[in-house]
C-alpha cells in the first residue's frame, strides 16, 4: 500500500527559530494537508494544498505541494511557545476525502 | 458549541465487552468520517458517510466494528467483543463538502478507549 513518511519525528527548538518538516510518499496524492494536534484534542487543519507546485501561507506557516505530487513541506517561522504540539501531514486518497496521515512531528519550543 | 462533539471522552472496557461511541457532527455537514489513532501514530481511516449512506468502510479492521448514521447527522461507532488491540483514540470528523472537497474536515476531540 501507499507509504507516507514524515520527518523529523521530533524537534526541540528555541523560541524565535524557524521550523521545517516534510512528508514524502511512495505514490501520488491529489491534495496535501497539514494538521496540528494538541494533547487530548483532535487535529486542527492548518493548510490545504490542491495543486502541484502550490505554495500557501497562513500567518507564520508556509507549506508547499511538491512538483512530483509525492511530497510536501511545512515551515514555521519565528516559533513561539504555542507552536508546541504534533504536526501531521496528510494526503487525500480517492474521491471521498479519505486521508492518509504521516506519523507526526513533535515540536517542542523552549524559551 | 459549534464544533464536532464526541461522547464519551473516555471509555474503559473489559475485554469482550461491547462499546458504542457517539459523534455529533457540525450541523448541516454532509460528510462524516471515523478515524482510529493509536498511541504515537497518525490517525487511520475507518469509514466514511455521505449523509446517511456509508460509502466507504474499507478501513474497518474487522467485522466486530460497525458504524451507522441513520438520519444523516449523529453517527455511532460500535465495537463488539472488544480486544486489547482496539485500545486507541477514535476520532470523528465532519465536512460541509462531499467528494474530494471532504478532505477539508473538522475533527472532534476523540474518544479514548482502553480495553483491559
Amino acid at each position: 500500500g501507499q507509504q507516507l513518511n514524515q520527518s523529523p519525528q521530533s524537534m526541540f527548538i528555541q523560541e524565535g527559530e524557524d521550523v521545517s518538516m516534510n512528508c514524502t510518499s511512495s505514490s501520488i496524492f491529489n491534495t496535501w494537508l497539514w494538521y496540528k494536534q494538541d494533547p487530548g484534542e483532535g487535529p486542527v487543519l492548518l493548510i490545504a494544498l490542491y495543486k502541484a507546485g502550490e505554495l500557501t501561507s497562513n500567518g507564520r506557516l508556509t507549506a508547499q505541494f511538491g512538483i512530483t505530487r509525492k511530497d510536501s513541506f511545512l515551515n514555521i517561522s519565528a516559533s513561539i511557545p504555542s507552536d508546541v504540539g504534533i504536526y501531521f501531514c496528510a494526503g487525500r486518497l480517492g474521491s471521498w476525502g479519505k486521508l492518509q496521515f504521516g506519523a507526526g512531528t513533535q515540536v517542542v519550543v523552549t524559551p | 458549541g459549534a464544533g464536532v462533539s464526541q461522547s464519551p471522552r473516555y471509555k474503559v472496557a473489559k475485554r469482550g465487552q461491547d462499546v458504542a461511541l457517539r459523534c455529533d457532527p457540525i450541523s448541516g455537514h454532509v460528510s462524516l468520517f471515523w478515524y482510529q489513532q493509536a498511541l504515537g501514530q497518525g490517525p487511520e481511516f475507518l469509514t466514511y458517510f455521505q449523509n446517511e449512506a456509508q460509502l466507504d468502510k474499507s478501513g474497518l479492521p474487522s467485522d466486530r466494528f460497525f458504524a451507522e448514521r441513520p438520519e444523516g447527522s449523529v453517527s455511532t461507532l460500535k465495537i463488539q467483543r472488544t480486544q486489547q488491540e482496539d485500545s486507541a483514540v477514535y476520532l470523528c470528523a465532519s465536512s460541509p463538502e462531499d467528494s474530494g472537497g471532504a478532505a477539508r474536515k473538522f475533527f472532534g476531540p476523540g474518544t479514548r478507549l482502553t480495553v483491559l
